[in-house]
């Protein structure tokens, strides 16, 4: 157990519709991370926020949107759903200063029918 | 880009058999590079490392060098169990993770 916790673990829902995956990462880590896996795109990196700020971005579609509570929680909402956004999501947190050192989530499963 | 090339699965291999599954990297400079496992079910998990030219990452029984001349980093193993089974990431930093497609490793008894 890595200590990041993710919540749906699965969620199937319909073309055009929006979700949010919500992630709390390891007490004490202030650094976010989001990811998607999928068959054809591999693992990707999405975006980093840290302390509430948004610290990176990497492939992430206009559709979707991330952000960090003061509590450090985070929440990626998906939006405009399609069939290819059907993918794995991982949230991963690390510790200041560590951050080469990412702990990762069980991730959220989404299937768009 | 920086990128990361990794051998195709999956690897079938028997109990106590010898690992290597191949990692190559493009990449300008010197990134770190990492080794990470999924089990089934799991997230991932960082299995180990190697922050600069020729040295060896070790965690395990798995190990790995990282070899500035090939720019590779392949991952070894002398003797596997089936709690190996796993796929396994091969990835570099570049302000972010940037992974390969992983390798899924079977380990029959």
């Amino acid at each position: 157990d890595s200590g990041v916790t993710q919540t749906p673990k699965h969620l199937i829902t319909a073309t055009g519709q929006r979700v949010t995956l919500r992630c709390s990462p390891r007490s004490g880590d202030l650094s976010v991370y989001w990811y998607q896996q999928s068959l054809d795109q591999g693992l990707q990196f999405l975006i980093q926020y840290y302390n509430g700020e948004e610290r990176a971005k990497g492939n992430i579609l206009e559709r979707f949107s991330a952000q960090q509570f003061p509590d450090l929680h985070s929440e990626l909402n998906l939006s405009s759903l399609e069939l290819g956004d059907s993918a794995l999501y991982f949230c991963a947190s690390s510790v200041e200063g560590e951050w080469e050192t990412q702990y990762f989530g069980p991730g959220t499963r989404l299937l768009v029918l | 880009g920086d990128s990361v090339t990794q051998m195709e699965g999956p690897v079938t291999l028997s109990e106590e058999a010898f690992l290597t599954i191949n990692c190559t990297y493009t990449a300008t400079g010197y990134p770190s590079l990492f080794w990470y496992v999924q089990y089934p079910g799991e997230g991932l998990q960082l299995l180990l490392k190697a922050t600069k030219a020729d040295d060896k990452g070790s965690n395990k029984g798995f190990e790995a060098t990282y070899r500035k001349e090939t720019t590779s980093f392949h991952l070894e193993k002398g003797s596997v169990q089936v709690s190996d089974s796993a796929v396994y990431f091969c990835a570099l930093t570049r302000g972010n993770l940037i992974f390969g497609k992983g390798t899924k490793l079977s380990v029959k008894p």
